[in-house]
């Protein structure tokens, strides 16, 4: 039962360019979505969001796209630095009714090679 | 930046045996959450807590499984008899509200994790 989809577990990417992680989901009730990045030894921090009124939500230098239609959202990087290499999971969520916990892919490790 | 913090780190037990993790959430909040990760897999939740009892469980938190706020600050996952499928990285988790709000006011702060293995 793999309701939210992280189909690429790695992905490297120069520095300065753009990383893109991909996320599909399945469960067409879930309405709020989350990115959140994992470094080794920690837990996992929250990255950023997106309500499924929106098709974009932006934050400096990470943007998420959402669309619904193909059940997919995206998290885009850019410009990338050696620094966010790391785990990034992408989450979704229903925000009303009784299942309210986070609903993980299984994480790309992205690498930002300087 | 409060943080939410696990012990141990790690932990290495013998199959059969019990096992407690423990975790300090962040101090105003009032939801936690356990969370495993079996390596190589995806985090999965196991169980949400509010006002001293269970909220949500998934078919994972069985049983075998139990969590206790025993005082003001601590929060446990026991389990009683580990079997080797257990072996994973434990992830305690709070939060100020309940769930995911519209606005996205609610988000979730994770531990740093406790790695349980089972042999």
């Amino acid at each position: 039962d793999q309701q939210v989809k992280q189909n690429s577990p790695s992905l490297s990417v120069q520095e300065g360019r753009i990383s893109i992680l991909n996320c599909d989901y399945t469960n067409s009730m879930f309405d709020y979505f989350l990115w959140y990045k994992k470094y080794p030894a920690e837990g996992p921090t929250f990255l950023i969001s997106i309500s499924s009124i929106k098709d974009k939500n932006e934050d400096g230098r990470f943007t998420v796209f959402l669309n619904k239609s193909a059940k997919h959202l995206s998290l885009h990087i850019v410009p990338s630095q050696p620094g966010d290499s790391a785990v990034y999971f992408c989450a979704a969520a229903i925000s009303s009714g009784s299942a309210r916990q986070l609903t993980f892919g299984s994480g790309t490790q992205l690498t930002v090679l300087p | 930046e409060p943080e939410v913090t696990q012990t141990p780190s790690h932990q290495v037990t013998q199959m059969g045996q019990e096992v407690i993790l423990r975790c300090v959430p962040i101090s105003n909040h009032l939801y936690f959450y356990w969370y495993r990760q079996i390596l190589g897999q995806k985090v999965e939740f196991l169980v949400s807590f509010y006002n001293n009892e269970i909220s949500e469980k998934s078919e994972i938190f069985d049983d075998q499984f139990s969590v206790e706020r025993p005082d003001g600050s601590n929060f446990t996952l026991k389990i009683r008899s580990t079997k080797l499928e257990d072996s994973a990285m434990y992830f305690c988790a709070s939060s100020k509200i309940w769930g995911i709000t519209p606005s996205g006011a609610n988000v979730l702060t994770f531990g740093a994790g406790s790695r349980l293995t089972v042999l």
